[in-house]
Parts: C-alpha cells; sequence; structure tokens
C-alpha cells in the first residue's frame, strides 16, 4: 500500500523560501503512470493545486503560483519536493503531497498534511 | 482556468437524509469529475472518480452523476460518519481546480 509522508520546516518568515518532501512508501514513485502533486489549504479555507511532477522530472504548475515554486523529484530516494519562494502570510495554509492517476487522474493517496506559517 | 462552483456551500442534514451537492464547471470537462470528503484535520479522501465511478471500499450509498457541466453528488442515507466538507476537482485541463466545497452539518 503506498504512503505519503511530507515533512519541512513548519515556520518560514516572510520573503524566504518554503520547503517540503514528500516520501513515497510501499511503492515505487516511478512506476505506473503516475502524477505526484502539491496541493494546499489554508486554514478554514478550500483546495489549491500547486502543481505536479512526472517521474521523469517534468513538472506543471498553477499558473497562479509559477513564478514562485519549483516541484523537484528524486527517485533514487523515492521522494519529491516543494519549493516555494518569497512567502507572505497568503502562503500560510496545510500542504498536502498526493498522487494522481493518469486514467483515472483523480487524487486517489494523500499524505497526512504539514501545516506551515509564514510568519516573524 | 475552468472554475468550479458547487453549491450549497453548506447544509443541515438529519441521519438518514438523502443529501445531493451540485457542481458545475466553467466549461466542458466532458466526465472528468472527482469527488472527496474531507473531515476536519485530516486529508481528503475520494469517493467518486470520472463522474460517477465509486471508489473502491466507499460505501454504495454515495453517487454521482453528470448531466453537461453540471455534476451531482448524492448521498442516499446519510449516516453519522459522512458529515464532513466535500470538494467536487476537475481533472480534464490544467491547472487542476476545486470547487469552494460544501459543509454537510448535523440539524
Amino acid at each position: 500500500q503506498v504512503q505519503l509522508q511530507e515533512s519541512g520546516s513548519g515556520l518560514v518568515k516572510p520573503s524566504q523560501t518554503l520547503s517540503l518532501t514528500c516520501a513515497v512508501s510501499g511503492g515505487s514513485l516511478s512506476s505506473g503512470g503516475y502524477t505526484w502533486s502539491w496541493i494546499r489549504q489554508p486554514p478554514g479555507k478550500g483546495l489549491e493545486w500547486i502543481g505536479y511532477i512526472l517521474p521523469s522530472g517534468s513538472a506543471y504548475y498553477n499558473p497562479s503560483l509559477k513564478s514562485r515554486v519549483t516541484i523537484s523529484v528524486d527517485t533514487s530516494k523515492s521522494q519529491f519536493s516543494l519549493r516555494l519562494f518569497s512567502v507572505t502570510a497568503a502562503d500560510t495554509a496545510v500542504y498536502y503531497c498526493a498522487r494522481g492517476g493518469n486514467v483515472p487522474a483523480a487524487f486517489d493517496i494523500w499524505g497526512q498534511g504539514t501545516m506551515v506559517t509564514v510568519s516573524s | 482556468d475552468i472554475q468550479m462552483t458547487q453549491s450549497p456551500s453548506s447544509l443541515s442534514a438529519t441521519v438518514g437524509d438523502r443529501v445531493t451537492i451540485t457542481c458545475r464547471a466553467s466549461q466542458t470537462i466532458s466526465v472528468y469529475l472527482n469527488w472527496y470528503q474531507q473531515k476536519p484535520g485530516k486529508a481528503p479522501k475520494v469517493l467518486i472518480y470520472d463522474g460517477s465511478i465509486l471508489q473502491s471500499g466507499v460505501p454504495s450509498r454515495f453517487s454521482g452523476s453528470a448531466s453537461g457541466t453540471d455534476f451531482t453528488l448524492t448521498i442516499s442515507g446519510l449516516q453519522p460518519e459522512d458529515f464532513a466538507t466535500y470538494y467536487c476537482q476537475q481533472s480534464y485541463s490544467l491547472p487542476r481546480t476545486f470547487g469552494q466545497g460544501t459543509k454537510v452539518e448535523i440539524k
């Protein structure tokens, strides 16, 4: 059974860089034709897709964040990572990593989420 | 971007009720609409994918249907564990987008 686990800094200062990693266990990140996404949820609000990466390293980002985000993958470590630059208080949220299918493309496996607060 | 509009934003219901939540896409998304359930402090869980296909392990009281750009999630016989927030999400095109959520509360 594939499981995802987020890790990283829970507190980031304004203008700095948010960095998170999602470890994939119980299965291969490289097989099955899956996409590997980051999704966030500000406190009390809805869900926002940040972007996804393929095992090949090709990444696709939400245009609303594209200028500030990088998603990378390390298949040898079975993990993928998020970097969000120049953060503000508006980036305070629970950040989830999730597996998306190709067909179907629903997010079928999620990490438990990690809260990131942007504050000085 | 494709906008997903859910209604209502919240509803109150009683155990045993039939509950319907609607999601409208701003343009065609074929059948590529997924429904998720989220409980407080937990990650979302997929219930229905591709409009009407029940995810493995999800109770059969959940069902989904589509008509053009309108999609419906129905819970037939609400159970205590169903009180949660429900989100729709389109997987037709990038960026992936979600509805704003529908909170189902106890009456």
